[in-house]
């Protein structure tokens, strides 16, 4: 069974400073892989996926994340973080047979900007 | 535009009632899902539909159930309510295969 880890719990960046959020994933496959964004009271927000091709994929809000298989990670990554960035992140990796797929989510990162 | 709709948004009941909260899709989509999101634990799959008539269990079903006599809508069933299935719940929808999933913007059920 497919499994994400999202090893951090909180982060706290300024505004302006570079983010990482690091995601790490277990699956046999090729697995499709995606970030999504929740601000407090809302649903789930795609920023981007990876389903093959180039290895660094851009997304939406300025944001990217390079899939590296060697190290089965998905890191998101942003060069300057906004105050309105601030809001729950999530890694997630599908996997599924035939056309039909489910996605398991990682535990979520909540990013904090300080002004 | 079309949208996943959920209702209602927030939700008060007591345990042992049935309880259905529903979710409309207007994207056409044949795959839907059900997750519940807890502190701690991020989103978990409850139960999903490939197409009509078609429904599955997910990670963790108990105490739940679904149909699925249409396209558009896939409301979630608690049987009787726990203290326990106290939670915010999502509904999703996307196309067929490993495609992004649209997400509504949840029901928050509280159970005393």
């Amino acid at each position: 069974a497919q499994s994400v880890t999202q090893p951090d719990i909180h982060i706290t960046v300024s505004e302006g400073a570079s983010l990482e959020l690091r995601c790490n994933y277990s699956y046999g496959a090729t697995p499709y892989l995606f970030w999504y964004v929740q601000s407090p009271g809302q649903g789930l927000q795609l920023l981007l996926k990876y389903f093959s091709g180039d290895t660094l994929v851009q997304g939406i809000k300025g944001f990217e994340a390079e899939f590296k298989r060697s190290q089965s990670s998905f890191n998101l990554r942003k060069p300057s973080v906004h105050w309105s960035d601030a809001a729950e992140y999530f890694c997630a990796v599908g996997a599924g047979h035939s056309g039909y797929s489910t996605l398991t989510f990682g535990k979520g990162t909540m990013l904090l900007v300080s002004p | 535009d079309a949208e996943i709709t959920q209702s209602p948004r927030h939700k008060i009941t007591e345990t042992g009632r049935q309880v259905t909260l529903a979710c409309h899709q207007t994207w056409n989509h044949n795959n839907m899902f059900w997750y519940r999101q807890d502190l701690g634990h991020g989103l978990r799959l409850i139960h999903y539909s490939y197409g009509v008539h078609d429904t599955n269990k997910g990670e963790v079903s108990d105490g739940y159930s679904v149909s699925r006599s249409n396209t558009e809508d896939l409301p979630l069933t608690l049987e009787s309510a726990a203290s326990s299935q106290t939670s915010v719940y999502f509904c999703a929808s996307s196309e067929k295969g490993a495609q992004p999933q649209h997400f509504g913007d949840g029901t928050r059920l509280s159970i005393l």
